[in-house]
């Protein structure tokens, strides 16, 4: 595609229930990245795929988050019995995984938990 | 553990003024650092500096890294409107995965007319 496609947009969800997001990177981008961004804050690291292996997942808060990428292109991220201070913008991001820092990123889903 | 700090925080200023972004940093054997400009919501890159590539440059926007002060700068000369962003810094430590950023927590530019 022709940028990083993330759906929903906006997610509101009562606290205890659980969420999946969802990422379409770019086509061919070997490398796929999660952040997780709140209010006035910069972006934090949360997991990161080399094709479908998750390499790194050190940033995940919790093991409430669950990421997956299974076939190596679109991924989802679950949020099992979200709580308030998941409340916040989640990022994706995909590289051609050559090595090259340039991440692009999709417009993000806004999570709200209620 | 690295830490990425950003200042000012906010900044306003009007059309045709320039401004200076300041970015300081703290991480164990340094990669890379990026600046992304953010709208609404998706960052978009601007510039990577390395050890090799200190000084950056594009159109009225240019950034230059001091590995000595562990710090880098984004000049951004004649604004506009259209600059009214958070503008971002981040750093990326050797050992770990490409990608894997440290960001700042910004600097809400807003341009007036």
């Amino acid at each position: 595609g022709a940028g990083v496609s993330q759906s929903p947009r906006y997610k509101v969800a009562k606290r205890g229930q659980d969420v999946a997001l969802r990422c379409d990177p770019i086509s061919g981008h070997v490398s796929l990245f999660w952040y997780q961004q709140a209010l006035g804050q910069g972006p934090e690291f949360l997991t990161y795929f080399q094709n479908e292996a998750q390499l790194d997942k050190s940033g995940l808060p919790s093991d409430r988050f669950f990421a997956e990428r299974p076939e190596g292109s679109v991924s989802t991220l679950k949020i099992q019995r979200t709580q308030q201070e998941d409340s916040a913008v989640y990022l994706c991001a995909s590289s051609r995984g050559t090595g090259d820092e340039k991440l692009f990123f999709g417009s993000g889903t806004q999570l709200s938990v209620l | 553990e690295d830490k990425v700090v950003q200042s000012p925080l906010s900044l306003v200023v009007h059309e045709g003024d320039t401004v200076t972004l300041n970015c300081s940093y703290e991480v164990t054997n340094f990669r890379s650092l990026l600046w992304y400009k953010q709208e609404k919501k998706a960052p978009t890159f601007l510039f990577m500096l390395t050890s090799s590539g200190i000084e950056k440059k594009s159109g009225r926007l240019s950034s230059i890294l001091d590995k000595k002060e562990l710090s880098s700068i984004l000049n951004i000369t004649a604004t506009q409107t259209g600059d009214s962003a958070i503008y971002l810094c981040a750093v990326e430590a050797g050992g770990t995965s490409y990608g894997k950023l440290t960001f700042g927590q910004g600097t809400i530019l807003t341009v007036h007319p």
